[in-house]
């Protein structure tokens, strides 16, 4: 079974603020997936990963991909409360299902 | 499109009774997953479909709990007899061509058990 990883649980960020959060799975995967959750909503694509090296951005959220070391990244530029939410990683090998990560729960304060 | 739909949307009940959800995947996805979501043990696959075929059930907690897909538009997901420890929010999704594509996520059902 594929083991997803996230880290930091839980992560408090001033507005302006860079941070990153970080997706470690244990076994061979072919693609990683982000998605963003809100409070009380479900679950948004936010970016896939297709390849080792692989680099998505949309707005202050980058994604990057590293399969050799089996580590994703999400990086968070110049935070504003928008971001706030959880983030979730899902690592998944071809033909088979979703693994996710625990979720990161991000808030951003003014 | 519009998009994955369940229902109901929230569910209140008492313990014992039979609890079914409701989960019309996006047209021409192949691929219909039901997740749990809780606090305790996060998002768990409890199930996916493919085809209306089930796949793979490993993650069915209990004999009390089964899903059904009659056909490419319609799922439910039943819990029978219910249980407080079955409170959670309850979600359906659905893949286009493979179980690894992106999955769309419905907007849950939150389910108490009292």
């Amino acid at each position: 079974e594929l083991k997803v990883e996230q880290n930091p649980l839980f992560l408090s960020m001033q507005e302006g603020k860079n941070y990153t959060i970080y997706c470690n799975y244990s076994t061979t995967s072919d693609r990683l997936y982000w998605y963003r959750q809100d409070p009380g909503k479900s679950l948004e694509s936010l970016f896939v990963l297709l390849s080792n090296g692989a680099v998505k951005q949309e707005g202050r959220l980058m994604a990057s991909l590293d399969t050799k070391a089996r580590l994703s990244t999400l990086h968070i530029t110049a935070a504003v409360h928008d971001l706030s939410a959880t983030y979730f990683c899902a690592a998944a090998h071809l033909y088979n299902q979703f693994y996710f990560g625990t979720g990161t729960s991000l808030t951003v304060i003014p | 499109d519009a998009g994955v739909i369940q229902s109901p949307r929230h569910e209140v009940t008492e313990m014992g009774q039979e609890v079914t959800l409701r989960c019309k995947p996006i047209s021409g996805h192949d691929y219909l997953f039901w997740y749990r979501q809780t606090m305790m043990r996060g998002l768990e696959l409890l199930i996916y479909f493919n085809n209306n075929v089930p796949i793979d059930d490993s993650g069915m907690p209990e004999d009390r709990f089964s899903a059904k897909m009659p056909n490419a538009s319609f799922s439910t997901l039943k819990i029978q007899p219910s249980e407080p420890r079955d409170s959670a929010v309850y979600f359906c999704a659905s893949s286009m061509d493979r179980p690894t594509d992106t999955q769309y996520f419905g907007p849950g059902t939150r389910l108490t058990v009292l």
